[in-house]
């Protein structure tokens, strides 16, 4: 069976850019999370999809933003990027939601370098 | 918000010895779990602990909850080089209007010597 695949796995954008970051989950799964990893503020929940609907969303500025289709893939954007954006962005794949029902599956992450 | 809080924040042990970690939450929660993660790639799941459950065992892991003290520890029993990495504990947290979120410490990092 195979895992979470996130593309790109790297990426260097400069200031003012906007940024697609994809993620396929695990075949049958139908919740996305997005999750924000940095030195200073460590795991950083973002939102979170299920059957193409946000059901939660965490303390992020209106520049976060995502989405899920039909297949459950899901796709999060960043607008006007800033330096502070630079981060570990992970997705975590569950059947119906892990925070209640169960373990969260994550892809490798995408590394986004701002300059 | 940062729910859980591991302490320590890093620990350094020779091969064979055991490690102890500590997390700390500050809500009621239905679950804890705890994840591991070697450098710069994503979170695997170790194990999960119910509110209603006191200690768990996986392998060399075993995991305790008090709910009492809003606390949880893993211990990892005769540790290898492998076991080199960060480990998270996470709590489901209420975001509201019956949703719920996993929300992770800022973990601690394992550093074992061959």
């Amino acid at each position: 069976k195979a895992g979470v695949t996130q593309t790109p796995r790297y990426l260097i954008k400069t200031r003012g850019q906007q940024v697609t970051l994809s993620c396929s989950p695990i075949s049958g799964h139908r919740s996305v999370s997005w999750y924000q990893q940095t030195p200073g503020q460590g795991l950083q929940f973002l939102f979170e999809y299920f059957s193409e609907t946000q059901r939660n969303k965490g303390n992020f500025p209106g520049r976060f933003s995502g989405r899920q289709f039909s297949n459950s893939r899901s796709e999060m954007n960043v607008s006007t990027l800033e330096l502070g954006d630079s981060a570990l962005y992970l997705c975590a794949s569950s059947k119906s939601g892990g925070a209640r029902t169960g373990e969260l599956f994550f892809g490798e992450g995408s590394r986004l370098t701002v300059l | 918000s940062q729910q859980g809080e591991e302490d320590p924040q890093a620990l350094s042990i020779q091969e064979g010895e055991n490690a102890t970690m500590n997390c700390s939450y500050k809500t009621s929660i239905n679950n804890l779990q705890w994840y591991r993660q070697n450098s710069g790639r994503g979170l695997v799941h170790l194990i999960l602990i119910r509110s209603n459950e006191r200690e768990k065992h996986s392998g060399r892991l075993r995991v305790t909850l008090d709910t009492s003290k809003k606390s949880s520890s893993l211990l990892i029993t005769a540790s290898r080089a492998a076991d080199t990495a960060s480990y998270f504990c996470a709590t489901d947290e209420n975001s509201g209007a019956g949703s719920y979120q996993l929300t992770f410490g800022k973990g601690t990092k394992l550093s074992v010597i061959p």
